[in-house]
C-alpha cells in the first residue's frame, strides 16, 4: 500500500489554465517536501513545509500543508509549458525513536502543459 | 545545481553481477540517503547513513549495502543483481543538526542502472 497518495497521476492542460495536485496520507509528517523531476534527472526541491496550515508561495506555485500535517496541495496558476514535469510530494515520518527518518514519496503527478 | 554528484551516470550489468554506485555529498552535509526509482514510480527509500553508520533502512534485502566515508561521500553496493534492480538510483544529502525530520534532502542526478 502507498503511504502517500498523489492525485491525479496524469494531468494534461492548456497553457494559462490553473491546476491543483493533491498529496494525502493517514500518517502525520514532521515535514513535507515538493519536488519537480525532469526525465532522467534527480528530483529538484521546490519547497519544504513544516507547520500545520502553512502556506508557501513560489511565483505562480502555492503550496499548502494540512492543519493535521497529513496532506498537502500544490496549486499552479496560469500554467506555462515550462511547468511540464513530474511533481513529487515526499513526507518525513514524524518519529525519532531510531534516531533517523526517511522520506516517503508519492508516485508523482505527470504534468503536461500544452502551448 | 544541488552540489550532489553521482557516478557513473549510466551502467549496464548482467544478472548475478555486482555493482557499486558512488555519491559525493553537498559540502557541509553529514547525512546521505539512497533511493531506488523504478520507471513510472516515486523514489523508494533504501537506507540512510549518518556519521558513517547506517541509520535507517527501507524494505530492501541485505544484498543492498552501503558505506559512508569520513568525507561524507558514499557508496551503494548491490550484489547478485536481478532484472528488477533496473532503475534510477538516487542519492540525497542533508545536514542533520536540528530537529529530526526537518532537514531538507538535496538530490543528485542519479545513476541509471540496466540489468540484462
Amino acid at each position: 500500500t502507498q503511504l502517500l497518495e498523489q492525485s491525479p497521476q496524469f494531468l494534461s492542460i492548456q497553457e494559462g489554465e490553473n491546476l491543483t495536485v493533491y498529496c494525502n496520507s493517514s500518517s502525520v509528517f514532521s515535514s513535507l517536501q515538493w519536488y519537480r523531476q525532469e526525465p532522467g534527472e534527480g528530483p529538484v526541491l521546490l519547497v519544504t513545509v513544516v507547520t500545520g496550515g502553512e502556506v508557501k508561495k513560489l511565483k505562480r506555485l502555492t503550496f499548502q500543508f494540512g492543519d493535521a500535517r497529513k496532506d498537502s496541495s500544490l496549486h499552479i496558476t496560469a500554467a506555462q509549458p515550462g511547468d511540464t514535469g513530474l511533481y513529487l510530494c515526499a513526507g518525513a515520518l514524524a518519529y525519532s525513536g531510531a534516531g533517523s527518518y526517511q522520506l516517503t514519496f508519492g508516485k508523482g503527478t505527470k504534468l503536461s502543459v500544452i502551448p | 545545481e544541488t552540489g550532489v554528484t553521482q557516478s557513473p551516470t549510466h551502467l549496464i550489468k548482467t544478472r548475478g553481477q555486482q555493482v557499486t554506485l558512488r555519491c559525493s555529498s553537498q559540502s557541509g552535509h553529514n547525512t546521505v540517503s539512497w533511493y531506488q526509482q523504478a520507471l513510472g514510480q516515486g523514489p523508494q527509500f533504501i537506507f540512510q547513513y549518518y556519521r558513517e553508520e547506517e541509520n535507517g533502512r527501507g524494505n530492501f534485502p541485505p544484498r543492498f549495502s552501503g558505506l559512508q566515508f569520513p568525507n561524507y561521500s558514499s557508496e551503494l553496493n548491490v550484489n547478485a543483481l536481478e532484472l528488477d534492480d533496473s532503475a534510477l538510483y538516487l542519492c540525497a544529502s542533508s545536514f542533520r543538526g536540528g530537529r529530526l525530520g526537518r532537514e531538507t534532502q538535496y538530490f543528485g542526478p542519479g545513476t541509471r542502472l540496466l540489468v540484462l
